[in-house]
């Protein structure tokens, strides 16, 4: 089963570049999201989706966009990679919030901007 | 607000003692309550969920948490802990009404068990 799948596992970028973490889930959910997670801070989400079509700002949304034209796929893009971006990003999906259903989390993105 | 405290940053514990990783939440309505443990280099792992029901919920690898709503909290307890147990644990949090599951974490709590 694979789940939620992040690509890629590890990346560099020199700031000021742009990049598009990919994300893709295989369990029909309709909610996707993405967090980021920092020392001492735990997770902090970035922006989420409830279904194609459909996307909202989470806590820290600035610097980056995403997109969600599939049930599949949720991409985040950061637009203009700034060291502050430096950062673990976790994607996750879950079914509709009912029932307290479970989010499930993808293996990471290990991001640094220098 | 939502909001979800780990009042400790690490809990330090031998093998084959109990462990209690503590957790307390703020929501304005009733909450629905989650465990996940990330290892090193990994993603976050789906332990055990209160929803409703009975206080006491069981969830993987032996873990059980007690949700206890007069003192909201919600500590992740395990009878004997293991070496393998050692990992970032994060409680989290989300209104059981929302319209959305926007999880609210913890800060994470680092267990170390040593043998």
């Amino acid at each position: 089963n694979a789940g939620v799948t992040q690509t890629p596992k590890f990346q560099v970028l020199k700031t000021g570049q742009s990049m598009t973490l990919q994300c893709a889930q295989d369990m029909n959910h309709e909610y996707m999201s993405w967090y980021r997670q920092d020392p001492g801070m735990g997770l902090r989400l970035i922006h989420y989706s409830v279904g194609a079509g459909i996307t909202d700002q989470g806590e820290v949304p600035n610097g980056y966009n995403v997109s969600r034209s599939t049930t599949e796929d949720f991409p985040l893009r950061l637009l203009s990679a700034a060291p502050s971006q430096t950062s673990v990003y976790f994607c996750a999906s879950s079914g509709l919030p009912r029932s307290g259903n479970t989010i499930y989390f993808g293996e990471g993105s290990w991001l640094t901007v220098v | 607000a939502q909001s979800v405290a780990q009042p400790e940053d690490q809990v330090n514990v031998a093998e084959g003692n109990p462990l209690t990783v503590k957790c307390t939440y703020s929501v304005s309505g009733n909450p629905y309550l989650f465990w996940y443990v990330q290892y090193p280099n990994r993603g976050l792992q789906f332990l055990l969920k209160y929803i409703t029901g009975d206080n006491l919920v069981k969830g993987s690898y032996g873990f059980e948490a007690e949700f206890n709503k007069s003192q909201t909290s919600f500590h992740l307890k395990k009878p004997s802990a293991l070496v393998s147990d050692s990992a970032l644990y994060f409680c989290a949090v989300r209104e059981a009404s929302g319209a959305t599951n926007k999880l609210i974490f913890g800060t994470g709590t680092l267990l170390a068990v040593q043998p």
